[in-house]
């Protein structure tokens, strides 16, 4: 098994609070990539890193800011969170471009009450 | 702008039997496609994939088939077992892209 934790594994919150996942690493790979899994949309993509200090936004990066300063860990942040950011979210990982297939993380169910 | 669509959110089975799971796309761009299978409380893993230079791809029980004219694939599992029970996701990229465009996922479950 690729070398990814998340952490928390699990996370109640309330409105309006900000909010920190993590994703660590062991594999020295480059690619690093935030989704969240909702029910009828399958996986989406928030954010990605391709390199230390390099991100772009994905298809659902409203609400979300990601920090990459070392290889190995990637950070998620919702600012302020919100009730629809209710969802499971999972990183990944990747050698080299998005033609390589994806390791993905065990995930964090994030609850926002 | 669904990009890549599956269309039947579960399928049932019967152990033994062929699971045909189908996915569509409409970005003419996209060049590679990979499955990825889910079970409940883990991440996706990598299953089979295709580039469209093929037009199907083999792996034990696991055969992805690619249509580029109708922008279609799909997954076969033959013969079905139990452990196959969980949830597709099929995928899609461009060379260059960097990221990978999912579908909603269908559940399969297989009876015994």
């Amino acid at each position: 098994d690729a070398g990814i934790t998340q952490s928390p594994r699990h996370k109640v919150t309330e409105t309006g609070t900000p909010v920190t996942l993590r994703c660590h690493q062991t594999e020295n790979h480059r690619y690093m990539y935030w989704y969240r899994q909702d029910p009828g949309h399958g996986l989406r993509l928030i954010h990605y890193s391709y390199g230390v200090k390099d991100t772009d936004k994905g298809e659902v990066s409203d609400g979300y800011s990601v920090s990459r300063s070392k290889t190995e860990d990637f950070l998620l942040t919702l600012e302020s969170a919100t009730s629809s950011q209710t969802s499971v979210y999972f990183c990944a990982i990747s050698e080299s471009t998005a033609n390589e297939k994806l390791f993905f993380g065990s995930g964090t169910q994030l609850s926002v009450l | 702008d669904q990009q890549v669509k599956q269309n039947s959110p579960s399928l049932s089975v019967q152990e033994g039997r062929i699971s045909i799971l189908n996915c569509d796309y409409t970005n003419s761009m996209f060049d590679y496609f990979l499955w990825y299978k889910k079970y409940p409380a883990e991440g996706p893993t990598f299953l089979i994939s295709i580039s469209s230079i093929k037009d199907k791809n083999e792996d034990g029980r696991f055969t992805v088939f690619l249509n580029k004219s109708a922008k279609h694939l799909s997954l076969h599992i033959v013969p079905s077992q139990p452990g196959d029970s969980a949830v597709y996701f099929c995928a899609a990229t461009f060379q260059g892209a960097q990221k990978l465009v999912f579908g909603q996922g269908t559940r399969l479950t297989i009876n015994p």
